[in-house]
């Protein structure tokens, strides 16, 4: 069984970036696709970004120009990168991936790390 | 960019009754939308894709429908374990987008 879990610090400073990782256990990394998913408290979810086993990437466009998603296939992980962060990035970071193809439907995923921008 | 409208926001249901849960999409998604349940403090749970297909291991009393642009989600005798948010999710077009999620409370 496919198991996911998110790691990294819970509290991150007004313009840092925010460091994620997701450790897969249960399965490979390949050949799947592997997603960042977030749900600010109270309300509901949005996808960040894909990174597809080989590397190619792919963000959504709202976030694109401070996301970057990477894999360490060696190590069976893959990391988020959200740099520039302000207090509306508080949110749970989920790690998913999808059941077939790209965009999803996201079967499996990872407990959720809360992750709070604060001073 | 791709709109998902869920309704009710909200639904108060008697345990065993029925409920239907609406979700539309802005343009076509044809039939590339899943549905999850999410309890407090856990994530998504992916019950329905591919518009009405059940995951395995989902019962039976969860149906999906729809295709296009209007889709539904039906619970039949709602159980205990089964007041939750549900969220809709298009994974036809770029980006990839979820409705803002249907509540399910007890009347």
């Amino acid at each position: 069984q496919v198991q996911l879990q998110e790691s990294g610090p819970g509290l991150v400073k007004p313009s840092e970036t925010l460091s994620l990782t997701c450790t897969v256990s249960g399965g490979s990394i390949n050949p799947y696709y592997w997603s960042w998913i977030r749900q600010p408290p109270g309300k509901g979810l949005e996808w960040i970004g894909y990174l597809y086993y080989s590397g190619s990437t792919n963000y959504n466009p709202s976030l694109e120009s401070r996301v970057t998603i990477s894999v360490d296939t060696s190590k069976n992980q893959f990391s988020l990168n959200l740099s520039s962060v302000t207090a509306a990035d508080t949110a749970v970071y989920y790690c998913a991936r999808s059941f077939y193809g790209d965009f999803g439907p996201y079967h499996y995923w990872g407990q959720g790390t809360l992750v709070t921008v604060s001073s | 960019e791709m709109v998902m409208a869920q309704s009710p926001a909200t639904l108060s249901v008697s345990p065993g009754e029925g409920a239907t849960l609406s979700c539309r999409a802005s343009q076509t998604v044809f039939i590339n939308l899943a549905w999850y349940q999410q309890k407090p403090g856990q994530a998504p749970r992916l019950l329905i894709y591919g518009a009405s297909t059940r995951l395995s291991g989902i019962p039976a009393r969860f149906s999906g429908s729809g295709s296009g642009t209007e889709f539904t989600l039906s619970i039949s005798g709602l159980q205990t374990e089964d007041f939750a948010v549900y969220y809709c999710q298009q994974y036809h077009t770029w980006p990839p987008a979820f409705g803002q999620g249907t509540t399910v409370q007890v009347k």
